[in-house]
């Protein structure tokens, strides 16, 4: 079964400062795919960012970067020089290519507050 | 990103009355929709996966009979509580995908139900 762990429930960072959140993942397939979104206080999720599990190369998007080790089974994400407007939630999210039943699993989220 | 509509952002009802919500793709077609419940400060919960003109299939915990759910074209899916009751009182979330297991789902502005 699929499962994903953020074991930081909530950070305040002051503005500028760089942040991590950690999300650690268990699969038993070869063959899975990793997501990020964000939830602003408004409620939408928007997409961040996707990856499978074939393709370890970390991402930087502009302040964005994310860190993909999967021998520790973790796809970490930073936020480089943290601004108001990074405040949210952000979930980590894994897919299974055959055992997850064609599921979305999401982390419990962590709280990320930005402050000036 | 793909952009997926949802509609309404906010709807208080009566008890014992029904309520649908819809949530529509509007620049591609959805092979797959999705629908979450989310508790305030918790994480998103699957409550059913349905594909373009079959049954939807329901997470286990999740009456069918209660949250009844439509996928009537690749572009629209209506979820609709029936018999609606204070404890369905919650967010919900839909979120489409436009190709196979494994690829972004993009999601709706969500819906507060409020049943009084």
């Amino acid at each position: 079964a699929q499962k994903v762990t953020q074991a930081q429930t909530e950070i305040s960072v002051v503005e500028k400062e760089d942040v991590t959140l950690d999300c650690v993942y268990e699969t038993r397939d070869t063959t899975y795919y990793l997501f990020w979104y964000k939830q602003p206080p408004s409620g939408e999720l928007v997409f961040l960012i996707r990856r499978n599990s074939f393709d370890e190369q970390n991402e930087i998007s502009g302040r964005y970067s994310w860190n993909f080790q999967k021998s520790t089974s973790s796809f970490n994400f930073t936020i480089t020089a943290s601004q108001v407007v990074d405040s949210a939630v952000y979930f980590c999210a894994l897919s299974e290519w055959a055992g997850g039943g064609n599921k979305l699993t999401f982390g419990t989220g962590t709280q990320l507050k930005v402050e000036l | 990103g793909a952009v997926v509509s949802q509609h309404p952002s906010r709807v208080i009802c009566k008890s014992g009355t029904s309520v649908k919500i819809e949530c529509r793709s509007l620049d591609f077609q959805a092979t797959t929709m999705f629908w979450y419940r989310q508790f305030p400060k918790q994480s998103l919960m699957l409550m059913a996966t349905s594909n373009e003109g079959s049954k939807a299939t329901y997470e286990q915990g999740v009456e069918k009979d209660k949250f009844l759910i439509n996928h009537a074209s690749l572009t629209l899916s209506t979820l609709t509580v029936t018999s609606a009751h204070p404890e369905d009182s919650s967010f919900y979330i839909c979120s489409a995908r436009q190709g196979a297991i494994g690829t972004e789902a993009f999601f709706g502005q969500g819906t507060r139900l409020t049943v009084v």
